[in-house]
């Protein structure tokens, strides 16, 4: 069974530009979430789909957006780029949204703005 | 909103001695706590969860205790081997959901040989 996917790995933009991340997750799940990583923040909680239906929403801007498509992959966007937002953005993926599903994470994209 | 902090930042140990990672929370309702190591470039791995019913976990090396009354719960790995160093983040929160699920800032784990 194929694991979490996010494509693209790596990613550099400039500031005041815009870009999109997509996560793949594991067949059958309809959970996805999307998490900042920055050093020594831990995993900020950016937002969760289930269902395409955005479930909840982190303490971010409003620059940071997301969507969920039928077949549950989603992507997230950034606009207006800041240099504060060079991060590893990782998703995960569950079952369901309830924690007795394990929730598995993909391997990251790492955004750098210069 | 849950806080969840996290001790030590960074951690260093001689290989087959044991490490323990302290986190404590702020949101009493919390009743789940999962643990997870993420090797350098690596994705996070849950490796131990325990809920509020207990208040300790084993599986093999490591275990997780639990203070509801002091609102802190620990990491410990017995017999640490080099494969053990990582970033390994303690979360807490509801667990009815991930979206109310808070991680600590992470402990940077070395085993020295």
């Amino acid at each position: 069974k194929a694991g979490v996917t996010q494509t693209p790995r790596y990613l550099i933009k400039t500031r005041g530009q815009q870009v999109t991340l997509s996560c793949s997750p594991i067949s059958g799940h309809r959970s996805v979430s999307w998490y900042q990583q920055t050093p020594g923040q831990g995993l900020q909680f950016l937002f969760e789909y289930f269902s395409e239906t955005q479930r909840n929403k982190g303490n971010f801007p409003g620059r940071f957006s997301g969507r969920q498509f039928s077949n549950s992959r989603s992507e997230m966007n950034v606009s207006t780029l800041e240099l504060g937002d060079s991060a590893l953005y990782l998703c995960a993926s569950s079952l369901g949204r309830d924690t007795n599903y394990e929730q598995y994470f993909g391997p990251g994209t790492r955004l750098t703005v210069t | 909103g849950e806080n969840v902090e996290q001790h030590p930042s960074t951690l260093s140990v001689q290989e087959g001695d044991s490490a323990v990672i302290k986190c404590t929370y702020s949101d009493s309702a919390s009743n789940y706590f999962p643990w997870y190591k993420q090797e350098l470039g690596k994705r996070p791995q849950l490796i131990i969860d325990i809920r509020s019913n207990v208040g300790e976990k084993k599986d093999q090396r490591i275990a997780v205790t639990l203070n509801k009354t002091a609102k802190h719960f620990s990491l410990h790995i017995t017999e640490t081997q080099p494969e053990d160093s990582a970033v390994y983040f303690c979360a807490a929160g509801q667990k009815t959901s991930y979206d109310k699920v808070i991680f600590g800032p992470g402990t940077s784990l070395s085993v020295i040989p």
